[in-house]
Order: structure tokens, then C-alpha cells, then sequence
């Protein structure tokens, strides 16, 4: 079947830390992979992606690889912000089904 | 519309009531999917409408839950005679493509938080 496992929170760094959120997956066939974004009352929305294997999906300083030999696709960031406190999901879509499978999200605090 | 619209933003209800949940996708979105996120846990998929074709419907965790869309326009969310259990956050995200594509992309709505007392 077709899971998301990603790394329990919350999360809490000093800003300009050094930030990694593991993404573990189980999937049928070859997934596409996702990272998406809950900032504080708002909803979720696109950090990035890849769709292959060894592809680099990046966006706002944020980086995740799609390791096929690990099944992972951990988030990192190099300096993280006050204003990247959110919740972050880790996400697959498997070739040919409908379904978005998503982790369980992982509170992201960044302290000033 | 700019974005995915969910309405109401908050329901709180009394166990047994019935309610309705609203999703406004994005405007030529073809795709539209109802999630569950309860506090705490992951997105549980519950529903998927494509087009016109048949919704993919085995994500409903009872036959308490049912959804319509009618073309590819509003969807409303039903779920009768409520109990707590069913008490979460009710997520609507649509997208322009359909899904397996490594294109799709999902946009979600703000959700409808339901508390049954």
C-alpha cells in the first residue's frame, strides 16, 4: 500500500538554525512527492515538489531529494526564520490513483 | 474564484444534528477532494471528484458521509446524524489537473472545523 511517515513534533529551533524534517514513504509503482505548508490559520498550500527519482524539488530556501534507494524525501532548510513557523506536510501521489497520501505533519517553532 | 472557499470556517453542533460543509473550488479546476484531518493526525482522504466521471468514494468512513458536486462546480459534504468521533477539520482542495499526474498540484481550502458536542 501507499504510506507517508514523517518525523513527529514539534519542532523548536533559534532562528537561523539549521532545519530537517524526515519524510519516509511507502508507495506502489513510482510516486510523486510533495511537501506542503500550514501556516497559522491559514491552509495548505505548495512548498514543493519531485517527480522522480534523484529530482530536487526547492522553494523559499527549503530543499527536499527524492531518494528512491532510501524511500525518503527529507525537508531541509540552511537558516531557518521566525516566519517559517508552520505546520509541514509530506505528501505522495502514486501514478494512476486518485488519492493524496499525506503524513502526519510536523509543527515547525522557530524562536527569535 | 482566487482560491478554494470552505464554508462555515466553524460548525459546532449538537450529536445526532445533521450538517453541510461547502467547498467553492477554483474556477476550470476539474478535480476536487475532501480530507479529514483530526487534531493531532494526518489529512484522511474521504472523497475525490473528477469531471464528470463517477466520485471515488472509498475514503467515506461511514454511509453516515456522503458528498455531492454537480459539474465541476460547488461540492457539499454532508454528514447525518453526527457523533463526536466525527468531530475534526473538514479540508477541500481542488486541481486543475487530474490526479497521478506529476503535474497535479493540490490547492487547498482554509477548512471548516466541526466540533459536535
Amino acid at each position: 500500500g501507499n504510506s507517508v511517515t514523517q518525523m513527529e513534533g514539534p519542532v523548536t529551533l533559534s532562528e537561523e538554525a539549521f532545519l530537517t524534517i524526515n519524510c519516509t514513504y511507502t508507495a506502489t509503482g513510482y510516486p510523486s512527492l510533495f511537501w506542503y505548508v500550514q501556516y497559522p490559520g491559514e491552509g495548505l498550500q505548495l512548498l514543493l515538489k519531485a517527480t522522480k527519482a534523484d529530482d530536487k524539488g526547492s522553494n523559499k530556501g527549503f530543499e527536499a531529494t527524492y531518494r528512491k534507494e532510501t524511500t525518503s524525501f527529507h525537508l531541509e532548510k540552511g537558516s531557518v526564520q521566525v516566519s517559517d513557523s508552520a505546520v509541514y506536510f509530506c505528501a505522495l501521489s502514486a501514478v494512476n490513483f486518485n488519492k493524496f497520501y499525506f503524513g502526519s505533519g510536523t509543527k515547525l517553532n522557530v524562536k527569535p | 474564484g482566487a482560491g478554494v472557499s470552505q464554508s462555515p470556517s466553524n460548525k459546532v453542533t449538537e450529536k445526532g444534528k445533521d450538517v453541510e460543509l461547502r467547498c467553492d473550488p477554483i474556477s476550470g479546476h476539474t478535480a476536487l477532494y475532501w480530507y479529514r484531518q483530526r487534531l493531532g493526525q494526518g489529512l484522511e482522504f474521504l472523497i475525490y471528484f473528477q469531471g464528470n466521471s463517477a466520485p471515488d468514494k472509498s475514503g467515506l468512513p461511514s454511509d453516515r458521509f456522503s458528498a455531492e458536486r454537480t459539474g465541476e462546480s460547488v461540492s457539499t459534504l454532508t454528514i447525518q446524524r453526527t457523533q463526536q468521533e466525527d468531530s475534526a477539520v473538514y479540508l477541500c482542495a481542488s486541481s486543475l489537473v487530474a490526479a497521478g499526474s506529476g503535474a497535479n498540484v493540490l490547492t487547498f481550502g482554509a477548512g471548516s472545523r466541526l466540533t459536535v458536542l
